[in-house]
């Protein structure tokens, strides 16, 4: 089954708009990561966010980590057209090995 | 690009047969992944391996196996092959189990 919840399921946004994108997830992690996948590719890594820091920005995306309430939030600022992907979080535990993912956000970036 | 390859990019089996995966890890990269991503749904983790050691194992019956060479590369098999193991096989590479995981682009396994 799995850990993370990502809400919401589909965001259709203009090009030009921000897009936040939320995870929830049920047991303590080590850290937690997005990735972005293009219809049926291989995952991208976008940024890992560690149990003990709050929040991390790389270039337009700016990701939170709320260990109180299980949740992170994506956030990618300027949106452009070829943002358009499933966007997916996935948590690790404290033991390692295994990554959790959700079922992912469908964002859709209209030119 | 991650820098993680993976063979074949299609592949089209029938039922009950063996398949075999393969996957090259980033250089530097002692740990691989393995996970199975049905259609619309998120990737699921199949088992992992570190220095050559099968290092945790999910949800996944034991028809599903794994190997690790010596130069870190890796094979997952699937025996007895069933209509519900048509999906995208994803492998990953991390320099050790708590680091980054890296995708290669998958293998897409039809089973008819």
């Amino acid at each position: 089954s799995q850990q993370g919840e990502e809400d919401p399921q589909a965001l259709s946004i203009q090009e030009g708009e921000n897009a936040t994108m939320n995870c929830s997830y049920k047991t303590s992690i080590n850290n937690l990561q997005w990735y972005r996948q293009n219809s049926g590719r291989g995952l991208v890594h976008l940024i890992l966010i560690r149990s003990n820091e709050r929040e991390k920005h790389s270039g337009r995306l700016r990701v939170t980590l709320d260990t109180s309430k299980k949740s992170s939030s994506l956030l990618i600022t300027a949106s452009r057209a070829a943002d358009t992907a499933s966007y997916f979080c996935a948590t690790s535990g404290t033991s390692g090995s295994r990554l959790t993912f959700g079922e992912g956000t469908q964002l859709t970036v209209n030119p | 690009e991650t820098g993680v390859t993976q063979s074949p990019t299609h592949l089209i089996k029938t039922r009950g047969q063996q398949v075999t995966l393969r996957c090259s890890s980033q250089s530097g990269h002692n740990t691989v992944s393995w996970y199975q991503q049905a259609l619309g749904q998120g990737p699921q983790f199949i088992f992992q391996y570190y220095r050559e050691e099968e290092n945790g194992r999910g949800n996944f019956p034991p028809r599903f196996s794994g190997l690790q060479f010596p130069n870190y590369s890796s094979e997952l098999n699937v025996n007895a092959l069933e209509l519900d193991d048509s999906a995208l096989y994803l492998c990953a590479s991390s320099r050790t189990s708590l680091n980054e995981q890296f995708f290669g682009p998958g293998t897409r396994l039809t089973v008819l």
